[in-house]
């Protein structure tokens, strides 16, 4: 069965501190997608990252990086010098990329790490 | 690009009444939607899945009487609650995927629902 497990559920830190969030996944399939996503307190989920299983390289984005690895299912996304706006509950969430009736992917989402950047 | 909207952004009714939520891909065509819901300080549980044009597909455990989908249009879904109870009092999320079965989901605003 396909799952995603976040086992921070909330993290605390102090602005400009390094701040990195786990996420171990599961499943049967040599193809998938793998996302996170942003919740900030307003609740819109915001996209920030989709990787796919044949691509482990690593990506920057500014101050977001992501580290795949698909010896150890983990794909860890690290907030580099962090602010308050990073404030939020994080989502990591796993798609498996075949064909269900109708022909969409189901998201399997972790249960969020919520973090919390203090001045 | 890829902005999905949702209204009401809020709405408060009374127990026994029904309650219509608008989920639209403003600035690109979604084949399918996907309604969420989601309790305080926990995850998002996917309730159903709508293709333009046909039935919705429900997760085990949604109950079809209860709410309604209809995606009528590849811009436009919409998910009524009926005969609305406290206990359907909740944070309702939509998502729309472009084309292929492969892309990623973007998500509307969210809902949220109180029924007193």
């Amino acid at each position: 069965a396909q799952k995603v497990t976040q086992a921070q559920t909330e993290i605390s830190v102090v602005e400009k501190e390094d701040v990195t969030l786990d996420c171990v996944y599961e499943t049967r399939d040599t193809t998938y997608y793998l996302f996170w996503y942003k919740q900030p307190p307003s609740g819109e989920l915001v996209f920030l990252i989709r990787r796919n299983s044949f691509d482990e390289q690593n990506e920057i984005s500014g101050r977001y990086s992501w580290n795949f690895q698909k010896s150890t299912s983990s794909f860890n996304f690290t907030i580099t010098a962090s602010q308050v706006v990073d404030s939020a509950v994080y989502f990591c969430a796993l798609s498996e990329a075949r064909l269900f009736s109708g022909g969409y992917n189901k998201l399997i989402f972790g249960a969020g790490t919520r973090l919390a950047v203090h001045p | 690009g890829a902005v999905v909207s949702q209204h009401p952004s809020r709405v408060i009714c009374k127990s026994g009444t029904s309650v219509k939520i608008e989920c639209r891909s403003l600035d690109f065509q979604a084949t399918t939607m996907f309604w969420y819901r989601q309790f305080p300080k926990q995850s998002l549980m996917l309730m159903a899945t709508s293709n333009e044009g046909s039935k919705a597909t429900y997760e085990q455990g949604v109950e079809k009487d209860k709410f309604l989908i209809n995606h009528a249009s590849l811009t436009l879904s919409t998910l009524t609650v009926t005969s609305a109870h406290p206990e359907d009092s909740s944070f309702y999320i939509c998502s729309a995927q472009l084309a292929s079965f492969t892309d990623t989901q973007y998500f509307g605003p969210g809902t949220r629902l109180t029924v007193l």
